[in-house]
Order: C-alpha cells, then sequence, then structure tokens
C-alpha cells in the first residue's frame, strides 16, 4: 500500500522558517517525480513545487515560492522534503506531497498533509 | 498560467441523483484534465485523467467528458460517501498545473 507522510509542520513567525518531510512507503520512491501541494484555509489547491526521479533532478516550483522555498529528496531515504524560508503570512495552509505515478502531471498518490502557521 | 473555472461553486442534491459538474480551462489545455475529490480533513484523491479515464478504483458512477477548454465530471447515481469538494486540475501546462477553484457537492 502507497503511503506517504508529511511532517514538520508548525506555527512560525513571518520571515522564518521550516523544513517540511515526506516519508513514502509501498512503491518505488526513487522510480518517481514527486510534488509539494498546499491549500490555503478555506482555499483550493496550489501547486508548490516538483521534482523528477533522477538523480540529477529536474526541479521546479510556483513563481509565487520561487527564491524562497527548495525542495530536495533522498532516494536512500524514501523521503521528500520543503525547504521553506522567509516565511510569509499568505504561505500559511495545509503542504500536502504528492506522487505521479501514472502519468506526468497527474498526482495519483498524496499524504495526509502537514500544516504550516505563519503568523506573529 | 492557465485559469480554471468550474462551476457551480455549490450544489445541493439529494442521494440517488445525477449530478454534473463543470470546468472551464482559459486556453486549451487538450485532454489533459484531472478531476479530484476531497472530503472535509482529507487528502485529495484522483478521480479521473485524460478527461475521461477512471483511476483505479474508482466507481463506474464517475465520468469525465469534454477536451479543449470545456470539461464535465458525471456522478450518475449520488452516494452519500460523494458529498465532498471536487477540484479540477490541468496538466498541459506540466509541471505547472493548475486547480480551479473547486465545486462542493452538498445534501440537499
Amino acid at each position: 500500500e502507497v503511503q506517504l507522510v508529511e511532517s514538520g509542520g508548525g506555527l512560525v513567525q513571518p520571515g522564518g522558517s521550516l523544513r517540511l518531510s515526506c516519508a513514502a512507503s509501498g512503491f518505488s520512491f526513487s522510480s518517481y517525480s514527486m510534488n509539494w501541494v498546499r491549500q490555503a484555509p478555506g482555499k483550493g489547491l496550489e501547486w508548490v513545487s516538483y521534482i523528477s526521479s533522477t538523480s540529477r533532478a529536474t526541479i521546479f516550483y510556483a513563481d509565487s515560492v520561487k527564491g524562497r522555498f527548495t525542495i530536495s529528496r533522498d532516494n536512500a531515504k524514501n523521503s521528500l522534503y520543503l525547504q521553506m524560508n522567509s516565511l510569509r503570512d499568505e504561505d500559511t495552509g495545509v503542504y500536502f506531497c504528492a506522487t505521479e505515478t501514472l502519468v506526468r502531471g497527474v498526482m495519483d498518490y498524496w499524504g495526509q498533509g502537514t500544516l504550516v502557521t505563519v503568523s506573529s | 498560467e492557465v485559469l480554471m473555472t468550474q462551476s457551480p461553486a455549490t450544489l445541493s442534491v439529494s442521494p440517488g441523483e445525477r449530478v454534473t459538474l463543470s470546468c472551464r480551462a482559459g486556453q486549451s489545455v487538450s485532454n489533459y484534465l484531472a478531476w479530484y475529490q476531497q472530503k472535509v480533513g482529507q487528502a485529495p484523491r484522483l478521480l479521473i485523467y485524460g478527461a475521461s479515464t477512471r483511476a483505479t478504483g474508482i466507481p463506474a458512477r464517475f465520468s469525465g467528458g469534454g477536451s479543449g477548454t470545456e470539461f464535465t465530471l458525471t456522478i450518475s447515481s449520488l452516494q452519500s460517501e460523494d458529498f465532498a469538494v471536487y477540484y479540477c486540475q490541468q496538466y498541459n501546462k506540466w509541471p505547472r498545473g493548475t486547480f480551479g477553484q473547486g465545486t462542493k457537492v452538498e445534501i440537499k
């Protein structure tokens, strides 16, 4: 059974940093691309970042987080990460990790999410 | 960025009814369109991809249609477990897939 478990969320002041983790199991993690998607309270879904499966990973970011967030992965640990710096109020929300095992761009497995709250 | 617009924002439906949700793209996305279901406090669940292909384990009462800029998700006979928020997502402009704002299907 595919499992994605996020952790690392919490309350942080504006300008602060957090590192999110996503632990994967039940599938060949190293073979698949991964994404971070977020959801502000009561709002819709917003794609945040993408990393390919390869060791020389291809990486993309949404314009809203470019230069502040860094995605990475450790295939030996079956883990995905999101380093979030210079956090803003508008970064508040639930952060989901999601994988693409079917078709590029289609997120077929999702974690339960971790809540990030940016507030003073 | 491709703007995705879903309508209506909320649908009040009785169990057993047929429901059709709409999703419009600001430009053609061919058939690179997915639908997700999200229940309160849960992660999104993939229902449909390629505009009309059901994901593994998705009941046949869910069907998707359309291409280009106009898409629909139809639930042929609404079950109690189907009350949720539904999102469409284009992935034609990969990796910057954009989601619609969601349609909430609630009990009438």
